[in-house]
Order: structure tokens, then C-alpha cells, then sequence
């Protein structure tokens, strides 16, 4: 069965670091998201990514935030400098179509000290 | 990827019997609803989904109802097993914009 695979699992980085979190998707979907969950609370959306650009973007996605699609398999979040409150689980999701399943990795949990 | 949840409901079910989790939604002009179950350490697992044109859907041993009067959507497992102990979450979909709203999520535990 097709999945999102994320690395790494765990990123434990300094404060004021930049970390690079990567997924793959799933091949033939072409709607690419990343959310975020900060221990004890929900699930929030962070961005949306389609035809190699940004379609929508939530408050949290300040410019310390940026997403990439290198290559034909790689969708990444980049956040520039690390602050504590950016300690979550950040989850990729893809998707083949607006509104339709959205199939999630198992994240990568940052841990900023 | 568990939501640890100090305050999050909790939803007790002996095995064989029938389980409802319930959420209400924010945004009437939300057109498109998911539930998601996620066990700790993993992802958001896609259970079921329904639009807005329907009050009901049904899967294999799942069924969601929509209330779009009140804003709520429940989700009701069958003969729930220990396997489906999780936290549970309903996601909404506005219908301007593909990203996913989440709720806060219910722990639904299993005991013999």
C-alpha cells in the first residue's frame, strides 16, 4: 500500500538553528500539505502546496517557514531559526485531489533546546 | 503523534459493543468531513469521509452522520476491538480551500 514516508523520525536541533524536515509523497498525488502538533493540543494546518507553489498558508507559516519540491519525490519544510515554541510533531500529507483523502506520515518530531 | 490530551475526552467501550464519537464543526460553509484515528506514535489514519450533499455514510464497520442543521458529525464503530483504542479526530474542509480543520479529538479506549 502507498504511503507518505517522513525523515527523520526525531530532529532534536539548538535554538536559532535551521532544520530541514523531508517527505516523500505519494507518486501520483499532487496535492502536498504540512501540519503540525504541539504535545496535548490538535492537529494544525501549516501549508498547502500544489503545481509547485504555495496555495495556502496559515498564520503560523511566518517567513522563519518555507516549502520546497526539489525534485520530483521530495517535499520538504524548512524552518530558519528554530525557536522552543516550534517544539511539535510535523506531519506531510498528500492528497490526489482537492477535498479527497488526505493520507498522512508519521512525522517528525522536532525538539528545539 | 499522539495527542497526549490532559484534557481531552475520553470515550470507555467494553469490547463487542458499539462506539459514537462525536464532534461539532465550526464553519457552516464547511463541504467536506473527515475522521481520522491516530495511535500513539503514528499519523492521522484516514477512517471515513462524507460531503455535504450526504447525512450518512457507511464503511466496513464505521458509519458517519451528518448534522449540518446543528454542525455536528459523529462517527459510530460496530463491535469496536481492542485495535481500535485511539485518539480520534473529525477534520473539516471549508469549501474555498483544501486545507483540514481538526477538532480537539477523543480518546476512545477498549477494556475486555
Amino acid at each position: 500500500e502507498p504511503e507518505v514516508t517522513q525523515t527523520p523520525s526525531h530532529q532534536v536541533t539548538q535554538m536559532g538553528q535551521e532544520v530541514i524536515l523531508r517527505c516523500v509523497p505519494i507518486s501520483n498525488h499532487l496535492y502536498f500539505y504540512w501540519y503540525r502538533q504541539i504535545l496535548g493540543q490538535k492537529v494544525e494546518f501549516l501549508v498547502s502546496f500544489y503545481n509547485n507553489e504555495i496555495s495556502e498558508k496559515s498564520e503560523i507559516f511566518d517567513d522563519q517557514f518555507s516549502v520546497e519540491r526539489p525534485d520530483g519525490s521530495n517535499f520538504t519544510l524548512k524552518i530558519r531559526s528554530t525557536k522552543l515554541e516550534d517544539s511539535a510533531m510535523y506531519f506531510c500529507a498528500s492528497s490526489s485531489g482537492e477535498n479527497t483523502e488526505a493520507f498522512f506520515g508519521q512525522g517528525t518530531r522536532l525538539t528545539v533546546v | 503523534g499522539e495527542s497526549v490530551g490532559l484534557h481531552l475526552p475520553t470515550l470507555s467501550v467494553q469490547e463487542g459493543d458499539n462506539s459514537i464519537i462525536n464532534c461539532a464543526y465550526s464553519n457552516s460553509a464547511s463541504d467536506y468531513f473527515i475522521w481520522y484515528k491516530q495511535e500513539s506514535g503514528k499519523g492521522p489514519q484516514f477512517i471515513i469521509d462524507i460531503r455535504s450533499n450526504m447525512d450518512k455514510r457507511q464503511g466496513q464497520r464505521v458509519t458517519v452522520l451528518l448534522n449540518k442543521t446543528v454542525k455536528h458529525l459523529s462517527l459510530q464503530i460496530a463491535a469496536t476491538q481492542p485495535g481500535d483504542s485511539a485518539v480520534y479526530f473529525c477534520a473539516e474542509s471549508p469549501g474555498n480551500t483544501d486545507k483540514l480543520i481538526f477538532g480537539t479529538g477523543t480518546r476512545l479506549q477498549v477494556f475486555p
